[in-house]
């Protein structure tokens, strides 16, 4: 089993909300990514991380902000959440591969997001 | 052109039939190439790895074509614990640095019994 841990595993707030969804990985992995997936449709990248200190955009648009200044920690933030942001959100994290060869990446199991 | 394309499925299938999944992927720069399986409503887990000369775990064999940019798997002798939906993944190679895996929306299978 993956150790990739995120909570709340189920989170139904109000509009305007501020709320910040934990993701923590005890693998001593480099690279942590946060994909959005709305049922039935396919894994959307949202930010990534290369390591400490280093945060990128993925390639679906998000107001959603994610942090990295522990290694084993990448939160990701909403500071007003919107009907719109209802979603599952899921966080993963890989080894940083030598080369080009990409290595398997650990997801967690996922958080279940309902703005009302 | 959606990055990476797969089969729109569902596939239902008998137990013990031989099913076959393709997939197609629109840059070739794609570098890496995976199969992942999601069981509903559940996280994505690596089923393998796709190599350049193919390669075969079990009853799981992984197909790469790059001249035509495409991958399959096959599963045979398919078991109700197949269900599932299969991910086809690549991702690209920027200057020899790992780009991100590239989702593609899956396939879903359901063996029945």
């Amino acid at each position: 089993e993956a150790d990739i841990y995120q909570t709340p595993r189920y989170l139904v707030i109000g509009t305007g909300k501020k709320i910040t969804l934990e993701c923590s990985q005890t693998m001593g992995h480099d690279k942590m990514y946060w994909y959005q997936q709305d049922p039935g449709m396919e894994l959307h990248l949202i930010h990534y991380s290369y390591g400490v200190n280093s945060t990128e955009k993925g390639d679906l648009s998000s107001e959603s902000t994610v942090s990295r200044i522990r290694t084993e920690h990448f939160p990701l933030t909403l500071e007003s959440a919107r009907p719109s942001h209802t979603s599952q959100y899921l966080c993963a994290s890989s080894e940083y591969g030598t080369g080009w060869r990409n290595t398997e990446a650990f997801f967690g199991q996922g958080t279940r997001l309902t703005v009302v | 052109r959606k990055e990476v394309e797969q089969d729109p499925g569902p596939f239902n299938v008998p137990e013990g039939a031989t099913v076959a999944f393709n997939c197609t992927y629109s840059n070739s720069a794609s570098q890496s190439f995976f199969w992942y399986r999601q069981d509903c409503r559940k996280e994505p887990k690596l089923l393998m790895s796709v190599y350049s000369s193919g390669n075969e775990d079990g009853r799981f064999t992984a197909q790469l074509n790059r001249a035509s940019q495409y991958i399959s798997l096959l599963i045979r002798d398919s078991k109700l614990s197949d269900s599932a939906t299969y991910l086809c993944v690549v991702s690209l190679n920027y200057g020899g640095s790992q780009g991100n895996l590239i989702f593609g929306k899956g396939t879903k299978l359901s063996v029945k019994p």
